[in-house]
């Protein structure tokens, strides 16, 4: 069945490091991919999204491009800061039309 | 501002009562969405409607009743054959299924 596998969490890193959160999936097709973002106590944000294959989806100084050949979608950030502290969630849309949610990778920033 | 409301923030209810979770949304958007989700845990569909007087059951329907009577509202129903109630509930939208969605800022819903 469809599923989407993220790196596990947490991840600490210092203020300015580069990120990057591993995401795979399995699912028919190309589907439609998403990163939201969760900060503590909150709703999901949309991140960024990509729709076909070679796409990359931008905001906020995050990047993710879609690899089909891997079936990956992975978040980097050239740059983090404190507010980037939250968890994020991968998110490829299933065959039954719906998003399929990973645990999410909590992402802690330290100054 | 267009937006996702959900009231209350907090919830706090006694075992064996049924609890009404609001949501409303003023983006014109013809689906909506209900998700449950537990600490450390992602989140799962509980039930989604495409259209006005119709929806369909997620993956943890049981326990649950929602209604679609307005574009704008879908209200979800926790009733208590709901074993284990007590999780955040977040409600999304979007202008269509496969569209990318929109969250509300979630309820927190705890039973005793």
């Amino acid at each position: 069945g469809d599923s989407v596998t993220q790196m596990e969490g947490p991840v600490t890193l210092s203020e300015e490091a580069f990120l990057t959160i591993n995401c795979t999936y399995t699912a028919t097709g190309y589907p439609s991919l998403f990163w939201y973002v969760q900060y503590p106590g909150e709703g999901l944000q949309l991140l960024l999204k990509a729709t076909k294959a070679d796409d990359k989806g931008s905001n906020k100084g995050f990047e993710a491009t879609y690899r089909k050949e891997t079936t990956s979608f992975h978040l980097e950030k050239g740059s983090v800061q404190v507010s980037d502290s939250a968890v994020y969630f991968c998110a490829p849309i299933g065959s039954q039309g719906n998003l399929i949610f990973g645990k999410g990778t909590k992402l802690s920033v330290k100054p | 501002d267009g937006g996702i409301t959900q009231s209350p923030k907090y919830l706090f209810r006694k075992e064996g009562q049924n609890v009404t979770l609001s949501c409303e949304q003023n983006l014109n958007h013809d689906a909506m969405y209900w998700y449950r989700q537990d600490p450390g845990q992602g989140l799962r569909l509980i039930y989604y409607s495409q259209i006005v007087n119709d929806f369909q059951k997620g993956d943890i329907a049981e326990g649950y009743s929602v209604s679609r009577e307005k574009k704008e509202s879908f209200p979800l129903t926790v009733t208590s054959a709901q074993k284990n109630p007590t999780a955040f509930y977040l409600c999304a939208s979007s202008i269509r299924r496969l569209d990318e969605q929109y969250f509300g800022p979630g309820t927190r819903l705890t039973v005793t």
